[in-house]
């Protein structure tokens, strides 16, 4: 158990639709990084939060958007939803801002949009 | 060309072999993740490291920085080892850059 909480597990919803996805880091983490995962592409970098404020923004699209909250859970918000958008949503966390600490994974979102 | 790049893409073994998964990074970094991610999807950090080599259990990793090169090792392979290693190192922006993954099946 990494310690890292994402809910739902799984979330199935049409296109157009709006998700929130929710992520609950470590105790004691300040980081917190959400990762897309989808078939053909492998992981990919979304965003990370530390303490509350954005750190460093990857290949996130204008129609996602993230925030961490007062008390460090994270929530990454999906609208306007695609049928691309279809794939596994990881969040992980760690202690410092550093990507050169470990980071622990939650179990991932699967998103299906049919 | 993909900043990282693992080899091989499959690999599938026999229950007790020794085995070898490579990743090459073409960025400079500080340090390289390894992560293991089960059939079920989970993902496990299973070591960072800058320099040197780590070891864990069965688990070794290696690194070479002047070759821009890391190694994990498994040694004794078991069915349980079955799963997708990735590598991943901290891009230019300071975020973690993955692999593509190598999908290791160990047979009994």
């Amino acid at each position: 158990d990494s310690g890292v909480t994402q809910t739902p597990k799984h979330l199935i919803t049409a296109t157009g639709q709006r998700v929130t996805l929710r992520c609950s880091p470590r105790s004691g983490d300040l980081s917190v990084y959400w990762y897309q995962q989808s078939l053909d592409q492998g992981l990919q970098f979304l965003i990370q939060y530390y303490n509350g404020e954005e750190r460093a923004k990857g290949n996130i699209l204008e129609r996602f958007s993230a925030q961490q909250f007062p008390d460090l859970h994270s929530e990454l918000n999906l609208s306007s939803l695609e049928l691309g958008d279809s794939a596994l949503y990881f969040c992980a966390s760690s202690v410092g801002s550093s990507s050169n600490q470990p980071q622990h994974f939650g179990d991932g979102t699967r998103l299906s949009i049919l | 060309k993909n900043e990282v790049e693992q080899s091989p893409q499959n690999l599938t073994a026999q229950e007790g072999e020794f085995i070898t998964i490579n990743c090459s990074y073409s960025v400079g970094i500080s340090a390289l993740h390894w992560l293991q991610q089960h059939p079920g999807g989970g993902i496990v950090s299973l070591f960072m490291l800058s320099s040197g080599k780590k070891k864990h259990g069965r688990l070794i990793a290696t690194i070479n920085i002047q070759e821009k090169h890391s190694s994990l090792h498994i040694t004794a392979s078991h069915p349980r080892d079955s799963a997708v290693y990735i590598c991943a190192v901290k891009g230019s922006q300071g975020n973690l850059i993955f692999g593509k993954g190598t999908k290791l099946s160990v047979k009994p």
